[in-house]
């Protein structure tokens, strides 16, 4: 079964305090990896696509990479506004539809 | 670019009325869209796959007669939650995707709905 497994649940960090956030998948051919954050009662939004293991991503602060069974996101000096629901879906080779994690929620304070 | 505009971003209506939510894809033309539904502190839940002059695809589990979608435009996907009740309230969400290879959905701001 495909499945796409984030963690930690909740991160709380300093700011300027780095980290990653990991996001493990098992699906039956990866077509396409994608990072969205989600703030509060907003709807996701898109940061990231990978489509190979190997493959980096950047945009200011966040740094994605992947692997065959996980990415990452990396956050840099993260600021308080970088606080957000951060989400991973993975597109499998069958269907069209993404499968979402549970996400990850960061807050970092001042 | 790839902005996905979604009316009303919240609603409160009495049990037994229907609600219509409609999402459009403001700069790009989207075959195909999509349409989720949001637990508090939970992921998102895909409902259904809405194809542009086609039925919609449900998922497993969502009832097709109480949310009924309607992709009558490269640009506009709609969805209509009938008959209302209380347990149907909760946070909606679509998406629309670009097409050609496998590009990312991008995400309207939500409907809050909720039924008294």
């Amino acid at each position: 079964e495909d499945q796409v497994t984030q963690s930690p649940e909740a991160l709380r960090l300093q700011e300027g305090e780095s980290s990653s956030l990991n996001c493990s998948y098992t699906v039956s051919g990866l077509r396409g990896l994608f990072w969205y954050r989600q703030d509060p009662g907003k709807g996701p939004e898109f940061l990231f696509t990978l489509y190979s293991a190997g493959e980096e991503k950047e945009k200011e602060r966040l740094k994605a990479t992947l692997t065959k069974k996980e990415s990452f996101l990396h956050i840099t000096a993260p600021k308080p506004e970088d606080s957000a629901t951060y989400l991973c879906a993975v597109q499998a080779q069958a269907g069209t539809a993404l499968i979402f994690g549970k996400g990850t929620t960061l807050s970092v304070s001042s | 670019g790839a902005v996905v505009s979604q009316h009303p971003s919240w609603v409160i209506c009495k049990s037994g009325t229907s609600v219509k939510i409609e999402c459009r894809s403001l700069d790009f033309q989207a075959t195909t869209m999509f349409w989720y539904r949001q637990f508090p502190k939970q992921s998102l839940m895909l409902m259904a796959t809405s194809n542009e002059g086609s039925k919609a695809t449900y998922e497993q589990g969502v009832e097709k007669d109480k949310f009924l979608i309607n992709h009558a435009s490269l640009t506009l996907s709609t969805l209509t939650v009938t008959s209302a009740h209380p347990e149907d309230s909760s946070f909606y969400i679509c998406s629309a995707r670009l097409t050609g290879g496998y590009q990312p959905q991008h995400f309207g701001d939500g409907t809050r709905l909720s039924i008294l």
